[in-house]
């Protein structure tokens, strides 16, 4: 069945090293998301394409953070010096532009930064 | 700025009992609402969701109630089940095309005991 898949599922680095983590949205989903877990903020969006194209990033840090999407089978999602406060699960989700706004979740990338 | 806030992190219920699991809103541009489960190590999946013309939308066990004026909406899971327990977050949308953005709560972390 249909799935949103990511990798790695697991990532541990070292401060300073640059982390990216990958996304396969649904085969015909139009829309991307980026999103960071974290127990205070509950689900973050950080960055969101459609058609391919960003529409909005302001949830993300610029000085570290990228996030593209190179064709429309895989997004990327790029910090470029990692911090230890960057540690936590990024979910990627995709969807249809339909106007109602389910998304669809891959199981997530655990990051720790050491 | 949370516009959407669920102000319970944790909620423990006997099982057969019902649950409520409730969420507020602030901006009352959000026409559309849904409700997702997390389990451990993996994305969120989608429950079940209410449209603001609506106030009450059921599927099986789950009940969403949406109240406009008091901006809140509430998830009732009769009877409650082992299975249940998960991470239950929240989430609203403006549903017009050209807008596929979610807002996630903070989550609720429900247990279900046998």
């Amino acid at each position: 069945d249909a799935r949103v898949t990511q990798t790695p599922r697991d990532k541990v680095t070292e401060m300073g090293q640059e982390v990216t983590m990958r996304c396969q949205p649904i085969l015909g989903h139009n829309t991307v998301f980026w999103y960071r877990q974290t127990m205070m903020q509950g689900l973050e969006l950080l960055a969101y394409f459609r058609n391919r194209a960003p529409l909005d990033d302001s949830g993300m840090p610029k000085d570290r953070f990228s996030a593209e999407m190179p064709d429309a089978t895989l997004a990327t999602l790029k910090i470029q010096p990692s911090e230890p406060r960057d540690s936590a699960v990024y979910f990627c989700a995709s969807g249809r532009e339909s106007g109602i706004n389910e998304q669809f979740f891959g199981p997530g990338t655990r990051l720790t930064v050491l | 700025d949370q516009q959407v806030k669920q102000n319970s992190p944790s909620l423990s219920v006997q099982e057969g009992r019902i649950s409520i699991l409730n969420c507020d809103y602030t901006n009352s541009m959000f026409d559309y609402f849904l409700w997702y489960k997390k389990y451990p190590a993996e994305g969120p999946t989608f429950l079940i969701s209410i449209s603001s013309i609506k106030d009450k939308n059921e599927d099986g066990r789950f009940t969403v109630f949406l109240n406009k004026s008091a901006k809140h909406l509430s998830l009732h899971i009769v009877p409650s089940q082992p299975g249940d327990s998960a991470v239950y977050f929240c989430a609203a949308s403006v549903t017009n095309f050209g807008n596929e953005k979610l807002t996630f709560g903070t989550g609720t972390r429900l247990t279900i005991i046998p």
